[in-house]
């Protein structure tokens, strides 16, 4: 069964760093595109990020672009999301999930990130 | 990286049919067959319903179908059902290895 866990939300102030890890399991993380994608309070879903398979090839949301960095240790079935300068309006909860169909398909049930003072 | 256009809300009675509009420009929706659906009841992680703008994701029911014309795609829910009620969200690929969602819609079954 494909599995995906976010950890390493919390409180943290404007301006600081947090970093995110996605456990993988049920299946080959080296395998499949990752994505990254938020959900701020009562709001909608916004696509943030994606990594293929060997980490070679990354790209960005504008709105974090330069601020955020995913990368991914394969051999420990494992994603994440270096947030770096956090903002009040990074506040989210942040879901991982698979690509399998040329979008999002199996997703985490998400980490909340609360950026404030 | 504009989010796509959808109606905040859209409404119908057991056993009707509503129809999600996702409206992008040429550069995402109408240049790329990679438009997928999402369902997202509250609280919970979203669910693909649709992928490549009208391929059921599996264990999909058949009542949900997705179609594009031009710079907008969308989902039809037919014999709308009570748990049916929920929000959601058209994504597309805008190219240089990206996506962008839609704005949202909260479907609910009167």
């Amino acid at each position: 069964e494909v599995q995906l866990v976010e950890s390493g939300g919390g409180l943290v102030q404007p301006g600081g760093s947090l970093r995110l890890s996605c456990a993988a399991s049920g299946f080959t993380l080296s395998g499949y595109w990752m994505h990254w994608v938020r959900q701020g309070p009562g709001k909608g879903l916004e696509w943030v990020s994606r990594i293929n398979g060997v980490g070679t090839t990354t790209a960005y949301a504008d709105s974090v672009r330069g601020r955020f960095t995913i990368s991914r240790d394969n051999a420990k079935n494992t994603l994440y999301l270096e947030m770096n300068s956090l903002r009040a309006e990074d506040t989210a909860v942040y879901f991982c999930a698979r690509e399998k169909s040329a979008s999002p398909d199996d997703w985490g049930p998400g980490t909340l990130v609360t950026v404030s003072s | 990286q504009s989010a796509l256009t959808q109606p905040p809300s859209a409404s119908g009675s057991p056993g009707q049919s509503v129809t999600i509009s996702c409206t992008g420009t040429s550069s995402d929706v109408g240049s790329y067959d990679y438009v997928s659906w999402y369902q997202q009841h509250p609280g919970k992680a979203p669910k693909l319903m649709i992928y490549e703008v009208s391929k059921r994701a599996s264990g999909v029911p058949d009542r949900f179908s997705g179609s594009k014309s031009g710079n907008t795609a969308s989902l039809t829910v037919s014999g709308l059902q009570a748990e049916d009620e929920a929000d959601y969200y058209c994504i597309s690929y805008v190219g240089s290895n990206s996506f962008v969602f839609g704005t949202g819609t909260k479907v609910a079954v009167l």
